[in-house]
């Protein structure tokens, strides 16, 4: 099963807007991964945060991450029409096999 | 620096056919990761290798599904015979250390169709 599950499964806004995404996760991680995928083509690393960080910026980018709730929030401020895109987060998991896993993602629509 | 290549970009064939893809990682980048991202899921991790060796193949459907990373470079994810189901794309990624706070570089992916 998935690890990281992503909130909401679309969202829909007007350029210009901030949009907020979420993710949650169920086992301890060592970091904490957003990746954008625009259609039709492979992902791209937008951020990473590691489980002894709680905010991280990047550009329009902020990322927060609360290992007690075991969840973590992308935000894009002032949106824009090349924002839309699927957004992925993925944990790297402390035990075991340290391994990248996906949850189901974000479909962002920014609207002119 | 050149990125993750992957061939072919598209592919279809007939139920129980064979197929191969290959992925180039980037060079340096010890993990190499397959995944398959059905259309309008997230990608689900088939195998990881760290140089030639598999650290993790637990969501590979061994009875039809093989992958080897000669050399600790290239690799070839095959498939047979093939299902329907298979109809996905194949994504590959590397990354210079093994997930562990670095990030994954990904290829375009080879779309499958299986008909």
């Amino acid at each position: 099963s998935q690890q990281g599950e992503e909130d909401p499964q679309a969202l829909s806004i007007q350029e210009g807007e901030n949009a907020t995404m979420n993710c949650s996760y169920k086992t301890s991680i060592n970091n904490l991964q957003w990746y954008r995928q625009n259609s039709g083509r492979g992902l791209v690393h937008l951020i990473l945060i590691r489980s002894n960080e709680r905010e991280k910026h990047s550009g329009r980018l902020r990322v927060t991450l609360d290992t007690s709730k075991k969840s973590s929030s992308l935000l894009i401020t002032a949106s824009r029409a090349a924002d839309t895109a699927s957004y992925f987060c993925a944990t790297v998991w402390l035990q075991g096999a340290q391994k990248l896993v996906f949850g189901q993602g974000t479909r962002l629509t920014i609207n002119p | 620096e050149a990125g993750v290549a992957q061939s072919p970009r598209y592919k279809i064939i007939e139920k129980r056919q064979s197929v191969a893809f290959w992925c180039n990682p980037i060079s340096g980048h010890a993990t190499l990761y397959w995944y398959q991202q059905i259309l309008g899921q997230g990608p689900k991790l088939l195998i990881q290798f760290q140089n030639n060796g598999v650290v993790d193949d637990s969501q590979l459907p061994k009875d039809r599904f093989s992958a080897e990373r000669l050399k600790g470079v290239d690799s070839t994810l095959k498939i047979q015979p093939a299902k329907l189901e298979d109809s996905a794309v194949y994504l590959c990624a590397s990354s210079f250390l093994q997930g562990f706070g670095t990030e994954a570089f990904f290829g375009q992916g080879t779309r499958l169709t299986v008909v």
